[in-house]
């Protein structure tokens, strides 16, 4: 069975910090990982898209990194602002199933100024 | 550009009622995807649809339906509603039907609440 697991389940950190998320899946076969920021009660938006070939892919102040081999994923959130206040959702992309994407549960991250 | 739209943004209904859930997608999309996220979830895969058909259907029972319309603009129909069903239903949309590396868009959601 596909599986997404993210960690921690949750984080607060103070404004100006830096902090990384972690996801590790068991889908096959891959095709890509994307990150997705999701505000309360708001659609998610997306972050970056990463194929098998791609380690790392930055978008502002995110980072994305991959591992294909252990099959893990980061997401770095440098000099973080109150506006970062969200759910991180790893969302990985197979060429089998419904619609082929096996989303985690999220990291719910709070900045405190 | 307008987004994907989704409409209502709030809805409250009894148990047993039913209730239809629109979604528009970006102009030029033609795929549509409903999404069911219960408070705490990832969301879960309820079905997508493109150029009117459906092409994949999530592990929801045969109370959920769906369709497409020509102007690619879709519904989502759930009847006999259970207090299970209160969820933020999100709707997404892209070009094609399942390109590797393509772009899903997300509607700000439909936040349904059964009593």
């Amino acid at each position: 069975k596909n599986q997404v697991e993210q960690s921690p389940q949750s984080l607060i950190i103070l404004e100006g910090k830096n902090c990384t998320l972690q996801c590790n899946y068991t889908v096959s076969p891959f095709s890509n990982l994307r990150w997705y920021k999701q505000d309360t009660g708001r659609g998610p938006v997306s972050l970056t898209i990463m194929t098998f070939s791609e380690n790392t892919k930055s978008n502002g102040r995110y980072t994305a990194t991959l591992d294909a081999d252990t099959k893990q994923s980061s997401l770095h959130i440098t000099a973080s602002q109150l506006s970062d206040s969200a759910s991180y959702i790893c969302v990985v992309k197979s060429g089998g199933g419904a619609d082929g994407l096996t989303f985690g549960k999220g990291t719910h991250l709070i900045i405190q100024p | 550009d307008a987004g994907v739209t989704q409409s209502p943004t709030h809805l409250i209904k009894t148990r047993g009622q039913q209730v239809t859930l629109r979604c528009s997608p970006i102009s030029g999309h033609k795929s549509v995807s409903w999404y069911q996220q219960v408070l705490g979830q990832g969301p879960q895969f309820i079905f997508q649809y493109y150029e009117k058909e459906e092409r994949g259907r999530g592990n929801f029972p045969d109370r959920f339906s769906a369709r497409q319309f020509p102007n690619y603009s879709s519904e989502l129909n759930v009847n006999a509603l259970l207090l299970g069903d209160s969820a933020l239903y999100l709707c997404a949309s892209s070009f094609g039907p399942q390109e590797n590396t393509g772009e899903l868009f997300f509607g700000e959601g439909s936040r349904l609440t059964v009593l």
